[in-house]
């Protein structure tokens, strides 16, 4: 079974930039992922699906500042000029033969 | 436009059964999948099960198997999540989703806008 590893936090300032990481566990390094961003008191959403050799296919009305590149087993999600409403938590999700998340990262805009 | 709309919360007592729905507009319900998502408080997500509306075919993660019951009336576009025996730890906000491609469980690109389910005696 597939396992996805984030970094439970991360922080960075207004108008900065940065990276979150997703990490496939050993052998399923060429699997595709989906990134969500999750805010409070709202219903996940969809940011775009990744694949193992960084293509990706963003959700309607994503906007550019939000980008997604593989390494390997790595898959990130890079934000950039930060803004606050991008203070959430942010899942990556894999699927096989069930549906998996990861432990989520939650982002702290300073 | 594509959505899924959630009933609305509930609060019930330690042994009751509860059903929530999920409704599907804007597109051909019954072939997506439509999956269901636990978060209970302050944790993650959590990836209970996926129907099949076409044929009802349903699949579970073995966390939930044997816990929960998920149906689909697709000639009302409707999934529903269903407990016969709430426990307190049930307490958790619940989202169905739905994957980007016809007939995949992959990458889900709609989402509900959750039901909050709360287990208190």
């Amino acid at each position: 079974q597939v396992v996805l590893t984030q970094s439970p936090s991360a922080s960075a300032s207004l108008g900065a930039s940065v990276k979150l990481t997703c990490t496939l566990s050993s052998g399923h390094s060429t699997y595709a992922i989906a990134w969500h961003q999750h805010q409070p008191e709202k219903g996940p959403r969809y940011l775009m699906k990744l694949n193992s050799d960084g293509s990706h296919s963003k959700g309607d009305g994503i906007p550019d500042r939000f980008s997604g590149s593989s390494s390997g087993a790595e898959r990130h999600l890079t934000i950039s000029s930060l803004q606050s409403e991008d203070e959430a938590d942010y899942y990556c999700q894999t699927w096989g033969t069930g549906i998996t998340f990861g432990g989520g990262t939650k982002l702290t805009v300073l | 436009e594509v959505q899924l709309v959630q009933s609305g919360a509930e609060v019930k007592k330690p042994g009751e059964s509860l059903e929530i729905s999920c409704k599907g507009s804007g597109y051909t319900f019954s072939i997506y999948w439509i999956a269901w998502v636990r978060q209970m408080p302050g944790k993650g997500l959590e990836w209970m099960g996926i129907i099949y509306p076409v044929d009802s075919d349903a699949r579970y993660s073995p966390s939930f198997q044997g816990q929960v019951t998920i149906s689909a009336d697709k000639s009302i576009n409707t999934a529903y999540l269903q407990w016969s025996s709430l426990k307190a730890s049930d307490t958790a906000m619940y989202y169905c989703a739905r994957p980007r491609i016809v007939g995949s469980m992959e990458a889900f690109d709609i989402w509900g806008q959750g039901t909050m389910v709360t287990v208190s005696s």
